[in-house]
């Protein structure tokens, strides 16, 4: 599965959109891109994952580059609620073992 | 509650004892995991099941470690004589395995701790 590279943390105005990037620049062609967030003393939570389309969900948007090198999620109205360590996840969407393979994250932090 | 459910929360043990948590996957899910995260990391797979068969193991997973799941739904891991070094949020999560892209959810996870 591809690597991803993430910014360690990010602050985010409450109310605002919050935009999380991921460079994922050795991706293969049937590889999705997965985003996970996990608030603190919890299990991860699924956000949404997509293969090439820009994809929308009510928790959020993925938007990934044309050569699917970068993508960014983005939440449309951050709130405190959001606090969290946000992963973005390479790996491929059918077969194998579909085991998550996490970084380090990037921590939002969200502020009134 | 239909999501995953894991028991107990917590658990703290002395050095050498056996320990077992339970894993509840949601009820439709073929495929469950296991993963181990401590302090600072993010989760690390342990092992996974597709219905009763475990198929892959991680390196992470040593011999005193195990896991089943004898009837394709609940799942079990045991740690065997711990160490301090096995102290760590262990995570369940179940997927429903169709050929496509599925997505995992998590349970809530069993905090260990040894002392």
């Amino acid at each position: 599965d591809a690597k991803t590279t993430q910014p360690p943390s990010m602050d985010c105005a409450e109310g605002r959109a919050a935009n999380l990037p991921c460079n994922h620049s050795t991706i293969s062609g049937n590889e999705y891109v997965y985003w996970y967030r996990q608030i603190h003393s919890q299990g991860p939570q699924y956000i949404i994952h997509g293969l090439k389309n820009n994809e929308t969900n009510e928790m959020a948007s993925l938007i990934i580059t044309e050569d699917r090198k970068s993508s960014t999620l983005i939440l449309p109205h951050a709130t405190l609620r959001d606090t969290a360590v946000y992963y973005c996840i390479v790996r491929v969407g059918s077969g194998n073992t579909g085991k998550l393979i996490f970084g380090q994250g990037t921590t939002l932090q969200v502020k009134p | 509650d239909t999501g995953v459910s894991q028991d107990p929360r917590h658990k703290i043990t002395k050095r050498g004892q056996n320990v077992t948590f339970r894993c509840d996957p949601i009820s439709e899910h073929n495929r469950l995991y296991w993963y181990r995260q401590t302090l600072g990391q993010g989760p690390e797979f342990l092992t996974y099941f597709q219905n009763e068969a475990q198929l892959e193991k991680s390196r992470l997973l040593s011999d005193r470690f195990s896991a089943e799941r004898p009837k394709g739904s609940f799942s079990t891991l045991e740690i065997q004589r711990t160490e301090q070094g096995d102290s760590a949020m262990y995570l369940c999560a179940s997927s429903l395995h169709s050929g496509r892209a599925d997505e995992q959810y998590f349970g809530p996870g069993t905090r260990l701790t040894v002392t």
